[in-house]
C-alpha cells in the first residue's frame, strides 16, 4: 500500500503570509492527489485534484503542484479563513491513503 | 442540488453489528462510485473504502483495518449505498461519512457518529 506524509505537521503563519505544505507518496502516483481543507467542526471540502486543478469555487490563491512522489500545496497570501487542517490524498490505487494532516494557523 | 445523506449511527457494544446508510439526490447514483471515510474525535481521515458502480461489477476495496469486518453494498434503485461493519472494535469509533470520487462533482455527506462502547 502507498504511505503518505506529510511536512510540516503543523505551522503557524502571518496573513498575507505565503505558505507551502508538502506531502509524499511512498512511490509514484502520478498526478492522483487531491488537497483537502478541513476547518475546525466542518466536513472536509476538497481544494485541489489531479495534483494541480482547482475545485470550482476555491480561491486563486490556493494552488497545487507536483507528480509522482513529492507534491505541493500553496497558499499564496494566507487568510483568516485559511484557519485549518490540511490533508493530501491519493487516489491512484486502493487504498486511497490520506496524509497525516497538516495544521495551519494565523500567528 | 447534490446531497449525501448518512443516518444509522449510534452507540453499540464491541462484538457488535451496525449498518450505516448513505442516501443521494441531486446526481445520477447508479453511475457513480461510492467512498466511505472516517475521522475518529481530534484524528485525521481514514479512508475505509469504496463500492463501484454496476458498470464496474460494484467492486469494492477496504482498508486493511476493516477488511473480512465491513461490507459494502448499494441499491441503486433506492438511491442508496449501505456499510455493515461487524464485529466492532473501539477504535472503530468514529464520524462515518460516505462521498463521491475525487474530481469535479466531488461531494461529502455530513457524518453519521458510530461510538464502540462497554
Amino acid at each position: 500500500d502507498i504511505q503518505m506524509t506529510q511536512s510540516p505537521s503543523s505551522l503557524s503563519a502571518s496573513v498575507g503570509d505565503r505558505v507551502t505544505i508538502t506531502c509524499r507518496a511512498s512511490q509514484g502516483i502520478s498526478h492522483y492527489l487531491a488537497w483537502y481543507q478541513q476547518r475546525p467542526g466542518k466536513v472536509p471540502k476538497l481544494l485541489i485534484y489531479a495534483a494541480s486543478t482547482l475545485q470550482s469555487g476555491v480561491p486563486s490563491r490556493f494552488s497545487g503542484s507536483g507528480s509522482g512522489t513529492d507534491f505541493t500545496l500553496t497558499i499564496s497570501s494566507l487568510q483568516p479563513e485559511d484557519v485549518a487542517t490540511y490533508y493530501c490524498q491519493t487516489y491512484d490505487w486502493a487504498p486511497f491513503t490520506f496524509g497525516p494532516g497538516t495544521k495551519v494557523d494565523i500567528k | 442540488e447534490v446531497q449525501l445523506v448518512e443516518s444509522g449511527g449510534g452507540l453499540v457494544q464491541p462484538g457488535g453489528s451496525l449498518k450505516l446508510s448513505c442516501a443521494a439526490s441531486g446526481f445520477t447514483f447508479s453511475a457513480s462510485d461510492i467512498y466511505w471515510v472516517r475521522q475518529a474525535s481530534g484524528k485525521g481521515l481514514e479512508w475505509v473504502g469504496q463500492i463501484r458502480t454496476k458498470a464496474n461489477s460494484y467492486a469494492t476495496a477496504y482498508a486493511a483495518s476493516v477488511k473480512g469486518r465491513f461490507t459494502f453494498s448499494r441499491d441503486d434503485s433506492k438511491n442508496t449505498a449501505y456499510l455493515q461493519m461487524n464485529s466492532l472494535k473501539i477504535e472503530d469509533t468514529a464520524v462515518y461519512y460516505c462521498t463521491r470520487p475525487v474530481g469535479p462533482s466531488h461531494y461529502w455527506g455530513q457524518g453519521t457518529l458510530v461510538t464502540v462502547s462497554s
